[in-house]
C-alpha cells in the first residue's frame, strides 16, 4: 500500500512568487494535515482538511492556503512568498476512526525562498 | 508559548545502554501523548503512544512514561542502538478535539557503536 506521497521534493523560488505543494494521502484516508518544519523548529500545524473541508489551521497568515479535492488530495498554496517561508512542508493524512492524533507522514517538500 | 517542550536537543549515548528523552507540556487539556521518530530525508513515524489514564506504556524496547503531575513524559530505549539514532518529536492532542497535534522541537539522538 502506498504511503503518503509528496510533490515536488524540492522548491526553489524567491521572494513575492507563489508556491503550490501537493499531497496524495493513504488509500481510505479523508484527513489531510499540512505542517511546517522551519530550521530550529518543531513541526507548526498549518491546516486540516477533511472531507473536502478546512477544518482548522494554525497560527499562519492567510497567504497561506489550501484545498482538497474530492478525491481526498491536498494542495498547499504559500502567496506572496518571504524569506521565512523556507521550510520543510510535510504532508500527513489520517483515516475517519483514527481519533487519537496518529498520523502518518510523507516525506516532505522542501521549499527555499531566495 | 511553547504548550510541549523538549529541552534537550540532543543525545548522545552508548551502543546497549538505556536512551531517555523528556517532555513537558503546559496545556493540562492534553490527554494523549505520541512520540515520532524522524530520519533524515524522511517523514515522521509514529513510534509509541500514551494516554492519561495510564501512566506507562510498553512496546518492545520503547517504553513511554507519563507523570501528569509534573506534566512530564519520558521516552526509554532499552538497549539502544544505532538504527534509533534520529530526531525524536513528542507530541500531545486533546481527544475529541481537532486532531490537531502540538509538536515539540524534537531531540537528536545518536547511538554510538
Amino acid at each position: 500500500e502506498a504511503g503518503v506521497t509528496q510533490s515536488p521534493t524540492h522548491l526553489i523560488k524567491t521572494r513575492g512568487q507563489q508556491a503550490t505543494l501537493r499531497c496524495s494521502p493513504i488509500s481510505g484516508h479523508t484527513s489531510v494535515y499540512w505542517y511546517q518544519q522551519a530550521l530550529g523548529l518543531g513541526l507548526q500545524f498549518l491546516l486540516w482538511y477533511d472531507e473536502g473541508e478546512e477544518r482548522n489551521r494554525g497560527n499562519f497568515p492567510p497567504r497561506f492556503s489550501g484545498r482538497q479535492f474530492p478525491n481526498y488530495s491536498s494542495e498547499l498554496n504559500v502567496n506572496a512568498l518571504e524569506l521565512e517561508d523556507s521550510a520543510l512542508y510535510l504532508c500527513a493524512s489520517t483515516g475517519r476512526w483514527q481519533g487519537t492524533g496518529e498520523l502518518f507522514f510523507g516525506e516532505g517538500s522542501r521549499l527555499t525562498v531566495l | 508559548d511553547q504548550q510541549v517542550k523538549q529541552n534537550s536537543p540532543s543525545l548522545s549515548v552508548q551502543e546497549g545502554r538505556i536512551s531517555i528523552l523528556n517532555c513537558d507540556y503546559t496545556n493540562s487539556m492534553f490527554d494523549y501523548f505520541l512520540w515520532y521518530k524522524k530520519y533524515p530525508a524522511e517523514g515522521p513515524t509514529f513510534l509509541i503512544s500514551i494516554s492519561s489514564i495510564k501512566d506507562k506504556n510498553e512496546d518492545g524496547r520503547f517504553t513511554v512514561f507519563l507523570n501528569k503531575s509534573a506534566k512530564h513524559l519520558s521516552l526509554h530505549i532499552v538497549p539502544s542502538q544505532p538504527g534509533d539514532s534520529a530526531v525524536y518529536f513528542c507530541a500531545a492532542n486533546t481527544q475529541g478535539g481537532s486532531e490537531k497535534l502540538v509538536f515539540g522541537k524534537g531531540t537528536k539522538l545518536t547511538v554510538n557503536p
